[in-house]
């Protein structure tokens, strides 16, 4: 499976859109694009998935680039309850059932 | 039930007990997980289990042995662990097979070795 790259952290005024970026310039074909997060003391939490296309549900919306090498994971309307790692993760359609590899992940802070 | 139940949430052992943490789901899943988290680091997985078969072992020491006695269950045992090994066990299932679905974690089991 091919290597992410996040930042470290970011910060997000409540209410305003928080922009997540991943690196993923070595990704293959077929391979999808995942996002989840971690809140504090919890268990990781899916939120999106996508190959090529743009994809949006009541959480968020992801937007991947023509070349597939990044993408961006957006949550329209921050609140501080979106405070948490997010972690992008790609993953192969028919890559070895469960092999989900985190990364270090985004810390991101939400302010009111 | 859109759950993963793990139990206990915490669990202090000394290096000489033995004991095990529980998962349990009730979604129909067929793949059963467990991922192991140090503090400030990402999830590592450790096993994964499909139709109730080991699938995947992630090189994890035998002092970790893992069990699913049935598509709902899945246990961890441990026995003679070493203080490094304290951390968040995380359980996880899916839908066997189609691995774009997302997986479902629990919140996880907090082990403290003494």
């Amino acid at each position: 499976d091919a290597k992410t790259t996040q930042p470290t952290s970011m910060d997000c005024a409540e209410g305003r859109a928080a922009n997540l970026p991943c690196n993923h310039s070595t990704i293959s074909g077929n391979e999808y694009v995942y996002w989840y997060r971690q809140i504090h003391s919890q268990g990781p939490q899916y939120i999106i998935h996508g190959l090529k296309n743009n994809e949006t549900n009541e959480m968020a919306s992801l937007i991947i680039t023509e070349d597939r090498k990044s993408s961006t994971l957006i949550l329209p309307h921050a609140t501080l309850r979106d405070t948490a790692v997010y972690y992008c993760i790609v993953r192969g359609r028919g890559s070895t059932l469960g092999r989900l590899y985190f990364g270090r992940g985004t810390q991101l802070t939400v302010w009111p | 039930d859109t759950e993963v139940t793990q139990t206990p949430k915490h669990l202090v052992m000394g290096m000489t007990n033995k004991k095990s943490l529980k998962c349990e789901q009730h979604m129909g899943h067929r793949a059963m997980y467990w991922y192991k988290q140090k503090a400030k680091k990402p999830p590592e997985l450790m096993f994964v289990y499909s139709y109730e078969k080991l699938s995947i072992n992630e090189s994890v020491p035998s002092r970790f042995s893992p069990e699913c006695p049935n598509s709902s269950l899945l246990n961890l045992h441990l026995h003679a662990l070493q203080p490094e090994d304290s951390a968040l066990y995380l359980c996880a299932s899916s839908h066997s097979g189609g691995n774009t679905g997302e997986l479902f974690f629990g919140e996880g089991s907090r082990l403290t070795v003494l």
